[in-house]
């Protein structure tokens, strides 16, 4: 069964701390992507990778970096947390011809 | 930027009614997803339907695509309590400014559907 995990469901941090969002999959998926989820703004895509130590800015890529050195990982860094950071952040990752996404249960990051 | 936009923002029916969704776009697509959203999780694939077809259907699921009104449907009938959670329409487009060639998923705010028991 496909499995997408990310390394913690709830996350409370302090502005301007260094965060580390980890997501796993298990599908050997080439493809893997960041979403950050909020109220009346829906989905958007923070950044995206097509494969091991590649990666594509989304839509709003500002105040994110992101790391995949191995195929099955793919992790979101904010260097220095804001509170306008404050927001759930989800994973998915995609195949290579597929078009469906995986997405795991998501993160709910609170930066105070 | 945001693609789809799907309504109603909320919905609310009864057990056992049909619930309606939805969901319009700007651009040229490639395909139409539909995901699910469970409170507090993450999103669930429903359903893809391709621009070249008009209707798909997947147990109680039923979409349709218009491409001439940019805009799609999603109905689900004989709706369950367990039907209860948020549904997200998404955009297939070419990303042509990736190196890769790759598609972008863009999703809509999502209808937020309440089937009460």
């Amino acid at each position: 069964d496909v499995k997408v995990t990310q390394s913690s469901r709830y996350l409370v941090k302090r502005t301007g701390e260094k965060v580390f969002l980890e997501c796993v999959q298990d599908m050997d998926h080439e493809n893997m992507f960041w979403y950050r989820q909020d109220p009346g703004l829906g989905l958007r895509l923070i950044y995206f990778s097509y494969d091991v130590k590649m990666k594509e800015k989304g839509d709003i890529p500002e105040g994110y970096s992101v790391s995949r050195e191995k195929k099955e990982r793919f992790s979101l860094i904010l260097e220095s947390a804001s509170t306008n950071q404050t927001s759930m952040y989800l994973c998915a990752s995609k195949g290579g011809f597929g078009y469906e996404q995986y997405f795991g249960p998501g993160t709910r990051l609170t930066v105070t | 930027s945001q693609q789809g936009e799907e309504d109603p923002q909320a919905l609310s029916i009864q057990e056992g009614e049909n619930a309606t969704m939805n969901c319009s776009y700007k651009t040229s697509i490639n395909n139409l997803q539909w995901y699910r959203q469970n409170s507090g999780r993450g999103l669930v694939h429903l359903i893809l339907i391709r621009s070249n077809e008009r209707e798909k259907h997947s147990g109680r699921l039923r979409v349709t695509l218009d491409t001439s009104k940019k805009s799609s449907s999603l109905l689900i009938t004989a709706s369950r309590a367990a039907d209860t959670a948020s549904y997200f329409c998404a955009t297939v487009t070419s990303r042509l400014d990736s190196g890769a060639g790759s598609y972008q998923l863009t999703f809509g705010k999502g209808t937020k559907l309440s089937v009460i028991p």
